[in-house]
């Protein structure tokens, strides 16, 4: 069965860099694309962009000027990293599998901007 | 950059009535890639059709999607108690992947 676990810092003061990384068991990185969609609370699903095994990324243009995202595919995992944050950065994010329909998700995780 | 609108932002409904909910593209969904997505409080979405019609996996056939081009309709035919939600349409077959806003489906 595959499981999707997002781990990182749930404060992130502004001004500085989010870190994410989603855990990956039941299944390889290999094949796939791997998403990032984030939602402010009480908002709506806001896709972040999206990382293919081999390293190829795709990533909203609303956020492209701030946002990388990496594989590790030694560990089974992909990260995210969001530069110059803000409080309207604050969300929960969700990472999923698949460049659409996803099916796989973990079950998110909150990150609050604040000092 | 598609636009989704969905319609209406929220929907009050009794248990085993039909539920009817729209989402309108900006201009046409490549090859009818148009995913419908359930969110209840605190969890992740959960897929209920891909491919404007397709049922994901688990998925009970009281869901059903249709349409092409820039309008779908998500319908489920008898409200189960469960079925209170959010429900999300996204488009998949361009860049930069969107979402709808988002319809409430509540208990009336």
């Amino acid at each position: 069965q595959v499981q999707l676990q997002e781990s990182g810092p749930g404060l992130v003061k502004p001004s500085e860099t989010l870190s994410l990384t989603c855990t990956v068991s039941g299944d390889s990185l290999s094949g796939y694309y791997w998403t990032w969609i984030r939602q402010p609370p009480g908002k709506g699903l806001e896709w972040i962009g999206h990382i293919h095994y081999s390293g190829t990324t795709d990533y909203n243009p609303s956020l492209k000027s701030r946002v990388s995202m990496s594989v590790d595919t030694s560990k089974n995992q992909f990260s995210l990293k969001l530069t110059s944050v803000t409080a309207a950065d604050t969300a929960v994010y969700f990472c999923a599998r698949g460049s659409g329909r996803y099916v796989y998700w973990g079950q998110g995780t909150l990150v609050t901007v604040s000092s | 950059e598609i636009v989704l609108t969905q319609s209406p932002d929220t929907l009050s409904l009794s248990p085993e009535e039909r539920a009817t909910l729209s989402c309108r593209a900006s201009q046409s969904v490549s090859s009818n890639y148009l995913a419908w997505f359930q969110q209840k409080p605190g969890q992740a979405p959960r897929l209920l059709i891909y491919g404007a019609s397709s049922r994901a996996t688990g998925i009970p056939d009281r869901f059903s999607g249709s349409g092409s081009g820039t309008d779908f309709t998500l319908t489920i035919s008898r409200l189960e108690p469960e079925d209170f939600a959010v429900y999300y349409c996204q488009q998949y077959g361009s860049s930069p992947r969107t979402f709808g806003q988002g319809t409430k489906v509540e208990i009336k």
